[in-house]
Formats: C-alpha cells, structure tokens, sequence
C-alpha cells in the first residue's frame, strides 16, 4: 500500500515568493494534517482536515498561509509571499479517522523548505 | 508551561546498555499517549502507543503515571539502530488535537 504522498522534496526560493505544497494521503483516509517542524522541534500542526472541511486551523497564520483538500483526498497548502522564518520541514500526515482520544498518524517524507 | 516536555538529550548510551526517558504533560484530561520514533532528515514514525496499565513490545516499554503526569519509555539491550529521536505526543481533549514533544535525542554507541 502506498504511504503519504508529498512533493516536491525540497524547495530553496528567494523571500517575497509564492511557493505551495501538495499531499497525497494514504488511500481512505478521511483526515489529513499539515505540519511544520522546525530544527530541534517536534511538528506544529498548521491545519487538520476531516474529509473536504478544515476544521482546525487555529494554528495557520492566514495573512500569508492557505491550504485547501479538493474532493477530500488531494491537498495543497500555499505561503505567499514567503518569509525567512517560513524556513522549516512541512510536513503531510493522514489517518484513518479522528477519535476523541487521538488516531495514529501516517507521515510523508515532509518538503524542506528553505527561503532565502 | 509547556503541554508536553521532553528533556531533548542527546542521551548518550553504549549499545546493550538499557536507557529511559520521560515526557511531562500538563492536562490531567489527556486520555491518550504515543511515542513516535524520528531518524534523522525522516518523518516522524509510531514507536507504540502508551495504554493505562503499561506495556512492553519486545525490547521497548512504556509507561504512563497520571498521578504525576508523565509517561515513559524504556528500551532494553540497545541497538546502534535504535539512535533516533523519541517524541512524545499527547492527546488535548478538547479539540481532538495531538500535542508533539520536542523530542529526545538518543545515540547508541558501539
């Protein structure tokens, strides 16, 4: 079974610039999480995902973050304009659902993030 | 107060050695405590998840203490293989959100 999908692998752009994400959850799982880990740091949810709703993202600074999951499967996340504190690890992860007391977690190979 | 701490280490232990660490958390309301495993440049992986009354999966234990808030984990007869950093993640009741650690570092050495 093919795991957590994420692309591109890393990413090196220059401050002020777009730069955007994609995730490709594993096959029927209704949740999906966008993380970030920063060196030293455990993963920061941004944003996490029951099938197409975002129904936390109390984390994901809206100024310049964006995500969406189209049809509940694929997502993306975006920062536009990127900062040089937007350097870090993002991280997808999915599961198979979100029970009161916690889910495990299928992480992807995360995309390095570097902004210069 | 952070939700959950970890001592981030590095630990460092000769292999065969037996090591332990701990994670505090603060909300006496969390029901549920796991321990993901990172290799270094990788994404986080569940180690175990961590059940009321302790458990062991081959050379690893973990154990949880609500009366002082924390949970552990121990690992026996060390493996280099085991060198990763252990975090330790926790369950906020009221948003279903999972709470990470910063990790503890550990290095087996031969």
């Amino acid at each position: 079974e093919a795991g957590v999908v994420q692309s591109p692998r890393y990413k090196i752009i220059e401050k002020k610039q777009p730069v955007a994400f994609w995730c490709n959850p594993i096959s029927g799982h209704n949740t999906l999480y966008w993380y970030r880990q920063n060196l030293g740091q455990g993963p920061e949810l941004l944003i996490r995902y029951e099938n197409e709703e975002a129904v936390d993202d109390s984390q994901l600074p809206k100024d310049r973050f964006s995500a969406e999951r189209l049809k509940g499967v694929d997502s993306t996340l975006k920062i536009q304009p990127a900062e040089l504190g937007d350097s870090a690890v993002y991280l997808c992860a999915s599961s198979l659902m979100v029970k009161r007391s916690g889910s495990e977690q299928f992480f992807g190979p995360g995309t390095r993030l570097t902004v210069l | 107060r952070k939700e959950v701490e970890q001592d981030p280490g590095p630990f460092n232990v000769p292999e065969g050695a037996t090591v332990a660490f701990n994670c505090t958390y603060s909300n006496s309301a969390s029901q549920s405590f796991f321990w993901y495993r990172q290799d270094c440049r990788k994404e986080p992986k569940l180690l175990m998840s961590v059940y009321s009354s302790g458990n062991e999966d081959g050379r690893f234990t973990a154990q949880l203490n609500r009366a002082s808030q924390y949970i552990s984990l121990l690992i026996r007869d060390s493996k280099l293989s085991d060198s990763a950093t252990y975090l330790c993640v926790v369950n906020r009741p009221s948003n279903y959100q999972l709470i990470w650690g910063a990790g503890t570092k550990l290095i087996i050495k031969p």
